[in-house]
Parts: C-alpha cells; sequence; structure tokens
C-alpha cells in the first residue's frame, strides 16, 4: 500500500494489561510521528524519530510509554499497564523529513483506536 | 513555548456559505503554519501550510488562509462551501529553524447541511 498503516484498527484491553500499537511509514519515510487524539483534544504530541538520530521522547505522558523503531522503518508504540485515561485513537505519521514540516507534510495513519475497560 | 488555539469545536454552515474557521497561535519566532483536514473515516491531510513570502495562501479544494502577524492568527476561509467539506479541521504551528515537532490544535468540526 501506498500510506501510513496501523495496527489494529481497534483494541479493547482490560486495565492493567499491555499493548502494543504498531505503525508502518511509507517506504522511504526517514521521520515518523506518534500522536494520541482524545475526545474533544487536539493532537497530542508523543514521540518523533528521525532516521538515525535519538528519539524526541519529550511528549511521552508517562514512563508506562514507550517506542521504538526497528531498521528504521516499523515501529511499535507500547503502553505498559493500561489505565483508563490511556483511551485514545493513537495516530501514526511519516514525512520525508527533509527541513521538517514545512517543506515534507505528514502523511497519517488512520489510527488505532484504545479502549481501556 | 508554541501553542494554537482554534475557536469553536464545532460549525456549522449551509452549503454555498462562507467559512471561517479561526486559529491563533502563540510562538517567540517566527511560525510556520499549517492546516490539516481529516475527513470521515481517513487519515489527516495537509490542506495548506504558510512558511515564508506570501501571507495569503491557497491550498486544496478552495481553502485559503492568510497569516496575520500582528493579529496571530491563520484563519482558513472558503467562499462556498460545499456538502463535501464536511471534515474535522486542525491548525498546527512548528517554529522556524527545522524543528520538527507540529504542534495541533484541538480541531473544529464543520458541518455543511443543505
Amino acid at each position: 500500500g501506498a500510506g501510513v498503516s496501523q495496527s489494529p484498527s481497534n483494541k479493547v484491553t482490560e486495565k492493567g494489561k499491555d499493548v502494543e500499537l504498531r505503525c508502518d511509514p511509507i517506504s522511504g519515510h526517514t521521520a515518523l510521528y506518534w500522536y494520541r487524539q482524545s475526545l474533544g483534544q487536539g493532537l497530542e504530541f508523543l514521540i518523533y524519530f528521525q532516521g538515525n538520530s535519538a528519539p524526541d521522547k519529550s511528549g511521552l505522558p508517562s514512563d508506562r510509554f514507550s517506542a521504538e523503531r526497528t531498521g528504521g522503518s516499523v515501529s511499535t508504540l507500547t503502553i505498559q499497564r493500561t489505565q483508563q485515561e490511556d483511551s485514545a485513537v493513537y495516530l501514526c505519521a511519516s514525512s520525508l523529513g527533509e527541513y521538517g514540516p514545512r517543506n515534507s507534510p505528514l502523511h497519517f495513519g488512520n489510527g488505532t483506536r484504545l479502549t481501556v475497560t | 513555548a508554541q501553542s494554537v488555539t482554534q475557536l469553536g469545536s464545532h460549525v456549522s454552515v449551509s452549503e454555498g456559505a462562507l467559512v471561517l474557521l479561526r486559529c491563533n497561535y502563540s510562538s517567540s519566532v517566527p511560525p510556520y503554519l499549517f492546516w490539516y483536514v481529516q475527513y470521515p473515516n481517513q487519515g489527516l491531510q495537509l490542506l495548506l501550510k504558510y512558511t515564508t513570502g506570501a501571507t495569503l495562501v491557497k491550498g486544496i479544494n478552495g481553502f485559503e488562509a492568510e497569516f496575520k502577524k500582528s493579529e496571530t492568527s491563520f484563519h482558513l476561509t472558503k467562499p462556498s462551501a460545499h456538502m463535501s467539506d464536511a471534515a474535522e479541521y486542525f491548525c498546527a504551528v512548528s517554529v522556524s529553524g527545522g524543528y520538527n515537532k507540529l504542534i495541533f490544535g484541538a480541531g473544529t468540526r464543520l458541518a455543511v447541511h443543505p
């Protein structure tokens, strides 16, 4: 496919369980972002990967959240010991990365809707 | 720190009427400004952007936005709404100098009725 692919599209989990959310960026895109979209809220930045540089983790809300990007391509966002407030749509985006969003628009996936019961 | 405020979480217009979606930003350095749109059951896509140069920028589907530094605004307009414009619209800011993080507003859901 030509777009950013996220899986699963929906995830329901019990409070306290761990979850993994996957993102397949567009081939050749060196920049990858994770955002969280909660009801009535904007898109909250979580983490940013650019090539082989150290990721910008400044948006991760707690140490229960982590993300990795293997081989500069696929990324996994992991939430440990999920809480009800983690319920949201988690969006992944990728871009060519050169000079940031002003030159390279972000291409978003359709997101993973996470529900913690 | 940069931030974006979108006035009005929901806007409703009649088909053929003017669309005006408001966005104000806060930035201590010259910003880059963006509007993204999310159509139902689709991912967000770039509508238009302001980086440097002309302050009136045109985007897809007849939308345009004007950067007004004195008002710290970047409002989105379209002269005549179509039913297909119904979507959620997000304003975003990124600072100049190569920084790559986009800060988004809370979004405005646009409804278009016949």
